[in-house]
């Protein structure tokens, strides 16, 4: 069974410019999650989808950040325009099911920005 | 409101030692407990999780985790430490329908 891919795993742009991630999640998971990680420090969420929907976009900076996850499959993570601060791994992750069980995420390898 | 705090953001180890990574946890009711594994340059993974069955949860790579609710701990052991077990661990809790991360801690290996 694949697991979750990611692309870019790597991506350098100057500021101001626009990035887009992309995810593939497990067959099946109908949760899908991004997350943003800073160097030293534990994942913060930015999304999560549950289907189609996005259920908690909280802590999503609407600003310049938009995501979408069209007919409820791969989802695409966006920034625009980018900012030095906006330097960091964006992880995506799936789940089969929420509930308290929701631990329970399968990650992918990331994608790494830089911002210069 | 639920945190996960992890004493120590490096750990070093010798070869062959006991590992212990500590994880302490505030929670207004029974948590969900995880561990979860990041090796460089890779995704997070899951290594063990504790669900309010037995409070002593084994996972994978000969790690455990002992849930005890009077010292709202959930402390990361392993009996013998190995080379392949440098990476950076997270404790995380979950909490409607998310998780709350610890920063991590880093564990190094010392041959």
């Amino acid at each position: 069974e694949a697991g979750v891919v990611q692309s870019p795993r790597y991506k350098i742009i100057e500021k101001k410019q626009p990035v887009a991630f992309w995810c593939n999640p497990i067959s099946g998971h109908n949760t899908l999650y991004w997350y943003r990680q800073n160097l030293g420090q534990g994942p913060e969420l930015l999304i999560r989808y549950e289907n189609e929907e996005a259920v908690d976009d909280s802590q999503l900076p609407k600003d310049r950040f938009s995501a979408e996850r069209l007919k409820g499959v791969d989802s695409t993570l966006k920034i625009q325009p980018a900012e030095l601060g906006d330097s960091a791994v964006y992880l995506c992750a799936s789940s089969p099911s929420t509930g308290r069980t929701a631990g329970e995420l399968f990650f992918g390898e990331g994608s790494r920005l830089t911002v210069l | 409101a639920q945190s996960v705090t992890q004493l120590g953001s490096h750990v070093s180890v010798s070869e062959g030692a006991l590992v212990l990574l500590r994880c302490n946890y505030s929670s207004s009711v029974p948590p969900y407990l995880f561990w979860y594994v990041q090796y460089p340059n890779q995704g997070l993974q899951l290594l063990l999780k504790y669900t309010s069955a037995a409070t002593l949860v084994k996972g994978i790579n000969g790690f455990e985790a002992e849930f005890k609710k009077s010292e709202t701990s959930f402390h990361l052991t392993k009996p013998s430490a190995h080379m392949s077990d440098a990476a950076e661990y997270f404790c995380a809790v979950s909490r409607n329908y998310q998780l709350i991360w610890g920063a991590g801690t880093k564990l190094i290996i010392k041959p």
